[in-house]
């Protein structure tokens, strides 16, 4: 079936302006994360959500950062007042519930001017 | 000290060659290993899973785990130049929790 999908997969923006990412997860699978990946970097974990449970935002690495989903379905990842340190790729993984194998997404890169 | 350490590389071997990747870490909570494999451009794929210590093999490829050393291994036999890509080292603990991933190893196989 398909895959984790995500849009846009660039995204340029001026320093300042807000942007949205989002991820449409395989369906089915109740888990879904959001990772950031600087350049030359690994994975850094941002949110995790699963099923209807309060998500787990201890990777967000400011208030200028938030994420949404609705449901099981479509999350959107939310970056306001952009700054050039923001630069990365932005990746998504959803899981079945209680199994350890993550699939991702092909990752929307965004480039903050 | 980083949870999950992982040399950068990069890595340039000949196609045929042995190829032995390697990953540290310091949470003795850790249970679950994984190799990612990720091509330019894409995002990572899951390439080898492990539980616990022991040694797992797919094909060309086997991962090791050491929990005693706290230490991880991927090995690649009869390296492609389709193998180059960066390869990530994951882990976490028990439950569906989040992964910690290393930096990655970019590896080049020349044909």
């Amino acid at each position: 079936g398909a895959g984790v999908s995500q849009s846009p997969s660039n995204k340029v923006t001026e320093k300042g302006k807000d942007v949205e990412l989002r991820c449409d997860p395989i369906s089915g699978h109740t888990a879904l994360y959001w990772y950031r990946q600087r350049l030359g970097q690994g994975l850094e974990f941002l949110i995790y959500f699963q099923g209807n449970s309060a998500p787990d935002k201890s990777g967000l690495p400011s208030d200028r950062f938030s994420a949404e989903r609705t449901g099981e379905s479509v999350s959107t990842l939310t970056i306001q007042r952009t700054q050039q340190e923001d630069s990365a790729v932005y990746l998504c993984a959803s899981s079945l519930a209680e199994q350890e194998t993550q699939y991702f997404g092909p990752g929307t890169r965004l480039l903050v001017l | 000290q980083k949870e999950v350490e992982q040399d950068p590389g990069p890595l340039s071997v000949p196609e045929g060659a042995i190829v032995s990747l390697n990953c540290t870490y310091s949470n003795s909570a850790f249970q679950y290993f994984m190799w990612y494999r990720q091509y330019s451009r894409k995002g990572p794929e899951l390439l080898m899973y492990t539980y616990s210590s022991g040694n797992k093999e797919d094909g060309r490829f086997t991962a090791q785990v050491d929990k005693s050393s706290k230490y991880i291994s991927l090995f690649i036999r009869d390296s492609q130049p389709s193998d180059s890509a960066t390869y990530l080292c994951a882990m976490r603990g028990s439950g569906n929790t989040p992964l910690v991933f290393g930096k990655g190893t970019r590896l080049s196989v020349i044909a």
